[in-house]
């Protein structure tokens, strides 16, 4: 079974801090990992996804996340927040059946001038 | 943009009632995921389709129903509706094994 567990549905960081949103999954077959972000009143916007290829893997918005296998972890980091990153982050896994995806509970990223 | 449609994006009728929500996946999609998105459940996955298959269920009421057409539009109906189905509702697309792209959602009030 599969399952994503996000850590903290709330996180506060300053303008031009470090964001650091957590992500760990369980998976009993090689994953597929996404984050996605939803603004007020939008749908979810993918930000990146990983496919087992390269382990670093960047997206839109100077978002990164890396995958690590020995932490069953995906967190996603942008080394400086701006006004624009407050939203919705939801992780989410994946697998080669049926492409169902199993969401997080989601973190609501706000950012303090 | 992602590609994918719904309409309405506002809807707002009261108990009891039925409604019809409208997904048009992005092109060349075959997949079609339906969610529900409250305040108190968060990311709900309801249904999939698959080229006009149903391929797996989530946490869909007996009350709802869904279905997709040979133009690989989908529809959702919503019936004998509570005060506790408020919510958005977002569909998504997909190819087989890809990303899934969402629609910009279906708000229901229903009051």
């Amino acid at each position: 079974a599969q399952s994503v567990t996000q850590l903290g549905s709330h996180v506060s960081v300053s303008e031009g801090a470090l964001v650091l949103l957590r992500c760990n999954y369980s998976s009993s077959v090689p994953p597929y990992l996404f984050w996605y972000v939803q603004y007020p009143n939008q749908g979810l916007q993918l930000l990146l996804k990983y496919t087992s290829a390269a382990t670093l893997v960047k997206g839109i918005n100077g978002f990164e996340a890396e995958f690590k296998k020995s932490e069953t972890s995906f967190h996603l980091t942008k080394p400086s927040a701006h006004m624009s990153d407050a939203a919705e982050y939801f992780c989410a896994v994946s697998t080669n059946v049926r492409n169902q995806f199993y969401f997080g509970t989601g973190t609501s990223l706000t950012v303090i001038p | 943009d992602s590609g994918v449609t719904q309409t309405p994006k506002h809807l707002i009728t009261a108990t009891g009632q039925r409604v019809t929500l409208r997904c048009s996946p992005r092109s060349g999609d075959l997949s079609v995921y339906w969610y529900q998105q409250s305040l108190d459940q968060g990311l709900q996955f309801l249904i999939q389709y698959y080229n006009g298959e149903e391929r797996a269920k989530g946490n869909i009421l007996e009350r709802f129903s869904a279905q997709q057409f040979p133009d690989l539009h989908s529809e959702l109906n919503l019936s004998s509706l509570e005060l506790g189905d408020s919510a958005l509702y977002f569909c998504a697309s997909s190819e087989q094994t890809d990303t899934q792209y969402f629609g910009p959602g279906t708000r229901l009030t229903v009051l």
